[in-house]
């Protein structure tokens, strides 16, 4: 079982809709949890982070936590073309390492 | 506030050489993490630097090493470079000691091929 486990779509909204994007991991003990976008041939960027159970919104994110399920999900709102890119979750496990998932790619088309 | 800075962008090597890759963090920031991050592997922890002590470290091979500057600059080495070392490496660096609670903002990578 992989440590954090994304779904790698890709994954297709029409442009306006909501999109929806889930991660795993295996770590009970983890305690924060990013989520970074990364368009193609450039670096992480972090959009999201979350540290304890519920929703929490920025702008049109959000990201949502249940760790007694051991999952977190990030919704994105009104998606627009520019948000096209690959969508990594990851998770600071108890070891104190930063683990990603291998990243959903979204395509939101106009 | 400056961003990530890395250097160099881009370096190709043949097989048994070595590289270093140089990584400045965001002005104040003291925490720096390498990653190494290749299309099968996905992005790879390789180790974390705070106040030049390393805090953790991920499964790769010894070739791999870094050191942390007092200026909190930091450096990773790879030697007897192999093919599979072919990979784009990010710094990230944090605003907080190593724990729980830092959020990591990458530079825009360092992409070393070898041939």
């Amino acid at each position: 079982q992989k440590e954090v486990e994304q779904n790698s779509g890709p994954l297709s909204v029409p442009e306006g809709a909501i999109a929806s994007l889930n991660c795993t991991y295996s770590d009970r003990g983890s305690q924060s949890f990013f989520w970074y976008r990364q368009y193609s041939g450039k670096s992480p960027e972090l959009i999201m982070f979350i540290y304890s159970n519920g929703d929490k919104e920025d702008g049109r994110f959000t990201a949502q936590l249940n760790k007694a399920s051991q999952y977190v999900s990030l919704l994105i709102r009104d998606s627009q073309p520019s948000d096209s890119a690959t969508y990594l979750c990851a998770v600071k496990s108890n070891t104190g390492k930063l683990i990603f998932g291998q990243g959903t790619t979204l395509q939101v088309k106009p | 506030k400056a961003g990530v800075t890395q250097t160099p962008r881009y370096l190709i090597k043949t097989r048994g050489q070595q590289v270093t890759l140089s990584c400045s963090p965001i002005s104040g920031h003291r925490s720096v993490s390498w990653y190494q991050q290749t299309p099968g592997q996905g992005l790879q922890f390789l180790f974390e630097y705070f106040s030049e002590t390393q805090r953790n470290k991920g499964n790769f091979p010894g070739r791999f090493s870094g050191r942390q500057f007092s200026n909190s600059r930091s450096e990773m080495n790879v030697s007897t470079l192999e093919l599979g070392d072919s990979a784009l490496y990010l710094c990230a660096s944090s605003g907080r000691a190593s724990g729980p609670y830092n959020e990591q903002f990458f530079g825009p990578g360092t992409r070393l091929t070898v041939l």
